[in-house]
């Protein structure tokens, strides 16, 4: 079966500038999470989705967001980009909670100019 | 929260050679995955092992939940084996990448 999509997967975009990616999980699986790939900080938990309800949120300012639609594709948002938001971002889906295996679509590349 | 630890942070080797990776957590998890990033960034999933031993192909893995570490084990290794090596574990709240272990395997 088709694996996690995002896109798109590569993205430019300048300071103070909104960003939006999406993320369209495997057949089936009801949750989705978003994590952010920097070489400084590694990878960090941004937020996970299950059911259209937020479920967990890392530690990250209010500017970034994100939803969830009735079929599991999510969006997330952010916005008044700063240089520092320039990263990979890369969003897993499950089964269940994060306790199944999560399974991780290719990323989006976003560099901030 | 949870800290996972891996070691070497680096590791060069000649192809063919075998490798162990160790991936050390402070608490007890919900689940433990290994990945394979690859040179374009993708996150490929390796072993989804909690606890036990799996085996698939030269890979294999093992937990070891009541001392709180996996191991992961290379043999044979070849180039395309290269790239950065994750383990991340699931404590019932967050799940926690380790650091890595970069792996560079030489022809």
């Amino acid at each position: 079966k088709a694996g996690v999509t995002q896109t798109p997967r590569y993205l430019i975009k300048t300071r103070g500038q909104q960003v939006t990616l999406s993320c369209s999980p495997i057949s089936g699986h009801r949750s989705v999470s978003w994590y952010q790939q920097t070489p400084g900080q590694g990878l960090q938990f941004l937020f996970e989705y299950f059911s259209e309800t937020q479920r967990n949120k890392g530690n990250f300012p209010g500017r970034f967001s994100g939803r969830q639609f009735s079929n599991s594709r999510s969006e997330m948002n952010v916005s008044t980009l700063e240089l520092g938001d320039s990263a990979l971002y890369l969003c897993a889906s499950s089964f269940g909670d994060r306790a199944y295996e999560q399974y991780f679509g290719p990323g989006t590349r976003l560099t901030v100019t | 929260g949870i800290q996972v630890e891996q070691s070497p942070p680096d590791l060069i080797l000649q192809e063919g050679a075998n490798s162990t990776l160790r991936c050390n957590f402070s608490d007890s998890v919900n689940n433990l995955q290994w990945f394979h990033q690859n040179p374009w960034g993708q996150l490929i999933n390796l072993f989804y092992i909690p606890s036990g031993t799996k085996q698939n192909g030269r890979l294999s893995a093992t937990t070891v939940a009541t001392e709180r570490y996996s191991l992961l084990y290379i043999s044979s290794s070849q180039t395309t084996d290269s790239g950065v090596y994750f383990c991340a574990v699931y404590d019932g709240q967050n799940f926690v990448f380790g650091p890595g272990t970069r792996l560079s395997v030489l022809p």
